[in-house]
């Protein structure tokens, strides 16, 4: 299996813009996490989705960003508009349906905004 | 205050070392325990996982949990370089999928 995909690997884009993040999970994972990880925060949950449907959005900043799963094998993550502090890397994880499973992360997407 | 507590580091060992890594938290409804390692510009990999309190070890990797101080640990023994890495405990409590994450051990094991 390829694991968990993401992309674009790296992001660079000007205050404003509207910023899209893409994550395949592995096949067969019902669960999809979007964490985030910063050097003053570390790693937080920004939203999961279990069987395509939006669990916990608890982790979502603010109205600038939102998250779908149209579909199992498909998940995007939305900054509209995107701020200097929304630079981090954005990881994308995949479990699961059981409680407790190993959640597999993909490689991150390294945003910046100037 | 945060709900897991982790010594960023660095920590900075010679080869061959054991080395100590610990988590507190505040949470008892915190059921899972797992560390991740993550290496530069990569994404956490499960290192290793434990359901509640106990011992549970894998070549030369031990984790514990004591859920009645609230603390866990992970022991890598005969350390190498290739072990440098930041060390991530994390967490998931009763009722919920997500992890909560420490902020991460920087070790580095010098040849």
């Amino acid at each position: 299996d390829a694991g968990v995909i993401q992309s674009p690997r790296h992001e660079v884009t000007e205050m404003g813009q509207e910023v899209t993040l893409r994550c395949k999970p592995i096949s067969g994972h019902n669960s999809l996490f979007w964490y985030r990880q910063t050097m003053m925060r570390g790693l937080e949950l920004l939203i999961y989705f279990n069987n395509n449907v939006p669990i916990d959005d608890s982790g979502m900043p603010e109205d600038r960003f939102s998250a779908k799963m149209p579909n199992a094998s498909f998940s995007t993550l939305k900054i509209q508009p995107s701020e200097p502090r929304d630079s981090a890397v954005y990881f994308c994880a995949s479990a699961g349906p059981t409680v407790g499973e190993t959640q597999y992360f993909g490689p991150g997407t390294r945003l910046l905004v100037l | 205050q945060k709900e897991v507590e982790q010594d960023p580091g660095p920590l900075s060992v010679p080869e061959g070392a054991i080395v100590s890594l610990n988590c507190t938290y505040s949470n008892s409804a915190f059921q899972y325990f797992m560390w991740y390692r993550q290496y530069s510009r990569k994404g956490p990999e499960l290192l290793m996982y434990t359901y509640s309190s106990g011992n549970k070890e894998d070549g030369r990797f031990t984790a514990q949990v004591d859920k009645s101080s609230k603390y866990i640990s992970l022991f890598i023994r005969d350390s190498q370089p290739s072990d440098s890495a930041t060390y991530l405990c994390a967490m998931i409590r009763t009722g919920r999928r997500a992890l909560t994450f420490g902020s991460g051990t920087r070790l580095q094991v010098q040849p």
